[in-house]
């Protein structure tokens, strides 16, 4: 089945840097891959998503990037804001597989972003 | 519009016993997918159901089932509990049973087992 890692586990950034994470994935089948943030105490939530017929997506100071060859996509954040202090899930799904509406989630990373 | 509720918001429980969660998902969303949550782990894939049908489960003992009614509502029960089944459980909801559309998640039920 699919495994989806995702690095760092923790991410320490000042406020207005950039931060960048990273996931892998093994099924070569995926073609759908979200990124959820999760503020504590709260639901996840969808904060952009990319298809495998897409290289990369942009929604304001959000991006992600996706590399079908290496098996990697990657979530990039600028100028960052302590509101965007939360856990990032990363997570892998094909549509169109016998998968159905699964979606394979790496472990999370956990962002602060210093005022 | 109303999201997705999941009931009860908490619950404590003793090793051995069984419980039963609820999910209700958005009006229209026929999809119902159920996840556990522990720390370090992420989220692990339970099962889906979709038309009252599962159609995927996850890697998980047959203590763990769920089903899902006519109007779309989920149950999932986890019977003789063990600690390690303390997690927060979340269900989400799509309105299609494809992965690639936007899945809504409840805010979960805490369950702790001791």
């Amino acid at each position: 089945g699919e495994n989806v890692e995702q690095h760092p586990s923790t991410l320490s950034v000042q406020e207005g840097d950039s931060a960048v994470i990273k996931c892998t994935y093994s099924d070569s089948a995926s073609n759908y891959f979200p990124w959820y943030k999760q503020e504590l105490g709260k639901r996840p939530q969808l904060i952009i998503d990319i298809r495998s017929n897409v290289g990369e997506k942009k929604d304001q100071r959000i991006a992600v990037t996706l590399n079908k060859t290496a098996k990697h996509f990657s979530l990039h954040i600028t100028e960052t804001q302590p509101e965007d202090s939360a856990v990032y899930f990363c997570a892998a799904g094909n549509a169109g597989g016998t998968s159905y509406g699964k979606l394979t989630f790496g472990q999370g990373t956990i962002l602060t972003v210093h005022p | 519009k109303a999201g997705v509720t999941q009931t009860p918001r908490y619950l404590i429980k003793t090793r051995g016993q069984q419980v039963t969660l609820s999910c209700s998902p958005i009006s229209g969303h026929r999809s119902v997918s159920w996840y556990q949550q522990t720390p370090g782990q992420g989220l692990q894939f339970l099962f889906e159901y979709f038309s009252e049908t599962q159609r995927n489960k996850g890697n998980f003992p047959g203590r763990f089932s769920g089903r899902q009614f006519s109007n779309s509502r989920s149950e999932m029960n986890v019977s003789t509990l063990e600690l390690g089944d303390s997690a927060l459980y979340l269900c989400a909801s799509r309105v299609g049973g494809a992965a690639n559309t936007e899945a809504f998640f409840g805010q979960g039920t805490r369950l702790t087992v001791v």
